[in-house]
């Protein structure tokens, strides 16, 4: 079964770095893109990137863009979110999702658990 | 930038009730590109209705999705203790991409 599990989330200074990373199994990584998508406490969703099934494009919210980058290495079945210059704002919990194309439906259909980034000093 | 207001904010039912969630949007959506979602309290997200009405795999039939255009409906035909959660539609937009969450509706055990 489809299984998405993030980690690396802890709590940072404001200003600092921090890569999450979004161990994927149960499907074929190289075939699907993945996103993003944060949760900030007591609020609601919102989407922060989205990297396509090859690598070859990356696509950003405008709150994150130019601080972080996503990322996949295929080989570890892996995907990554590289975090620079954070903010108090950034403060969320992040969750990793699956990009679902089917007949030119777009959704994502598996989630993972979520890790918490705390940005505070 | 597309902006998705969905209303009401918190809808305050009992069980066996019927359940009719509302998502409008900035300007005129593309069906295929809007999704709803279900999150129930400390749980990730759940994938409810793609396609603007299609169910998603192991959705139960009381979850419909309907609507065109500006303006999208999920209804729950009659409310199991466990639906209650927060609802929320997304859309996706391809110029470039972007994902856009409405700011979610809440279904309380009145």
């Amino acid at each position: 079964q489809v299984q998405l599990v993030e980690s690396g989330g802890s709590v940072v200074q404001p200003g600092g770095s921090l890569r999450l990373s979004c161990e994927a199994s149960g499907f074929t990584f190289s075939s699907y893109g993945m996103h993003w998508v944060r949760q900030a406490p007591g609020k609601g969703l919102e989407w922060v990137a989205v990297i396509w099934y090859d690598g070859n494009a990356k696509y950003y919210a405008d709150s994150v863009k130019g601080r972080f980058t996503i990322s996949k290495d295929i080989s570890k079945k892996t995907l990554y979110l590289q975090m620079d210059s954070l903010r108090a704002e950034d403060t969320a919990v992040y969750y990793c999702a699956r990009d679902k194309r089917l007949r030119g439906v777009i959704s994502m259909d598996y989630w993972g658990q979520g890790t918490l980034v705390t940005v505070s000093s | 930038e597309i902006v998705l207001a969905q209303s009401p904010g918190t809808l305050s039912l009992s069980p066996g009730d019927r359940a009719t969630l509302s998502c409008r949007a900035s300007q005129t959506l593309n069906d295929n590109f809007l999704t709803w979602y279900q999150q129930k309290p400390g749980q990730a997200p759940r994938l409810l209705i793609y396609g603007a009405s299609s169910r998603a795999t192991g959705v139960p039939d009381r979850f419909s999705g309907s609507g065109s255009g500006a303006d999208f409906t999920l209804t729950i035909s009659r409310l199991e203790p466990e639906d209650f959660a927060v609802y929320y539609c997304q859309h996706y937009d391809n110029s470039p991409p972007v994902y856009t969450f409405g700011q979610g509706t809440k279904v309380e055990i009145k």
